[in-house]
Parts: structure tokens; sequence; C-alpha cells
């Protein structure tokens, strides 16, 4: 069965500092893929970043980093100089690599961005 | 809007009454979903299609729920005998199958069964 755990249910920062959300998952599969959705106030998820088992570079887009380490089962998203327009939930989600299609999600991570 | 449509946006229904939900995908991907989400938590796998075939179901998904996609190109979701339970938010989402799980969802539709 496959899990993902997001401990973190809801963060507050101030405007500018940076943030990571935290992400574990459990699988048993070798091939896997990793992502980050973002769901803003409207409601909508946003797709945000796709990894897959073999690349384990970290990646950044922008204010926007990730953090892939298999050893600990982790996927970390951290964001830079955060903005009000960060604020959001945020889920981690995981799927097979083989067959099934359906994502796994996490709970999320409420993020506040204080001005 | 070439984004992914559902309609309607929100339906309130006694226990007992069947329900039905409509998604528009975008138009070139050929992949569709179905999830549900309850008030904090992570959306739910319920099914997809790709094109006009259901590949896969999940478990939560009764025999009281039904969904189809006849020419591989709007989905609908249907509920029979609702009960509060089945009260969330059901959201649908479309791919292209070269690029799994990168999905494009819809805004929603909200259930509440009273």
């Amino acid at each position: 069965a496959q899990k993902v755990t997001q401990a973190q249910t809801e963060i507050s920062v101030v405007e500018k500092e940076d943030v990571t959300l935290d992400c574990v998952y459990e699988t048993r599969d070798t091939t896997y893929y990793l992502f980050w959705y973002k769901q803003p106030p409207s409601g909508e998820l946003v797709f945000l970043i796709r990894r897959n088992s073999f690349d384990e570079q970290n990646e950044i887009s922008g204010r926007y980093s990730w953090n892939f380490q298999k050893s600990t089962s982790s996927f970390n998203f951290t964001i830079t100089a955060s903005q009000v327009v960060d604020s959001a939930v945020y889920f981690c989600a995981l799927r097979s690599g083989g067959g099934a299609d359906g994502l796994t999600f996490g709970k999320g991570t409420h993020l506040i961005i204080q001005p | 809007d070439t984004g992914v449509s559902q309609n309607p946006r929100h339906k309130i229904t006694k226990r007992g009454q069947n329900v039905t939900f409509r998604c528009d995908p975008i138009s070139e991907h050929n992949r569709l979903y179905w999830y549900r989400q309850t008030l904090g938590q992570g959306p739910e796998f319920l099914t997809y299609f790709q094109n006009e075939a259901q590949l896969e179901k999940s478990r939560l998904l009764s025999d009281r729920f039904s969904a189809e996609r006849p020419k591989g190109s709007f989905s609908t979701l249907e509920i029979q005998r609702t009960e509060q339970g089945d009260s969330a938010m059901y959201l649908c989402a479309s791919s292209l199958a070269r690029r799994p799980g990168e999905l494009f969802f819809g805004e929603g539709s909200r259930l509440t069964v009273l």
C-alpha cells in the first residue's frame, strides 16, 4: 500500500521568510513518481512538479526548490523569500510507476504567509 | 475557457436521491480522472478513463457510484441513493497520457447530502 505523510498541518510565517514543507512517502514500488500540488483559496488544484524515482537531483524553479532523498523517503518543498500569494494548501502526492495511475495524496499543509 | 469545466458547482440533495455531475476536460487530453475531497483531507482517487475506457476504479467507488465517458470527451459521475457520507467535493481532472500524474483540475462540484 502506498502512503504519503505531511506531518505539518499548518505553517505560518511572515512574508520574506523561507519555509520548508515536509513530505514522507511509503511505497513498495521500485519505480514511482512524486508530485507537489498547490490549492489556493480559490480551490482549484495546480500542478507544481513531478519527479521520478530514478532522478534524485534537486530542482529549483524561481523561488521554489525541491529536495528528493530516497534514503529517507522524503520529497521536501522549500519556498524562498515567501510572498502572501504563496498562501495555500500544498499537497504532496505519489504515483506507482507501473499500472495504477491514481495519485495518492497526503493530507496537505496549510501555509499562511502573513504580510 | 480552455480549462477543465465541472457542473453543477454546488448540489444540495436529500438522502436517498440520485445526483449526477458532469466534467468537460481539456479537449486534447485523453485521460480523465475523478477524485473526492473532504474537508481537511487530500483528494482521494475514485476512477480514471483513457479515452472512453474506464481503466481503474478505487475501492472507494462503491456500487452506488458509476462513471461514464461515452465518447471519450466529457464524463459523468452518478451517485445513486445518496448518503450523508457522500457529502464532499468531487474533483475532475484531465491529463495527457504521456505526462502521467500531471493533472489539470477543475474547480469541483460540491455535494451536500441532507
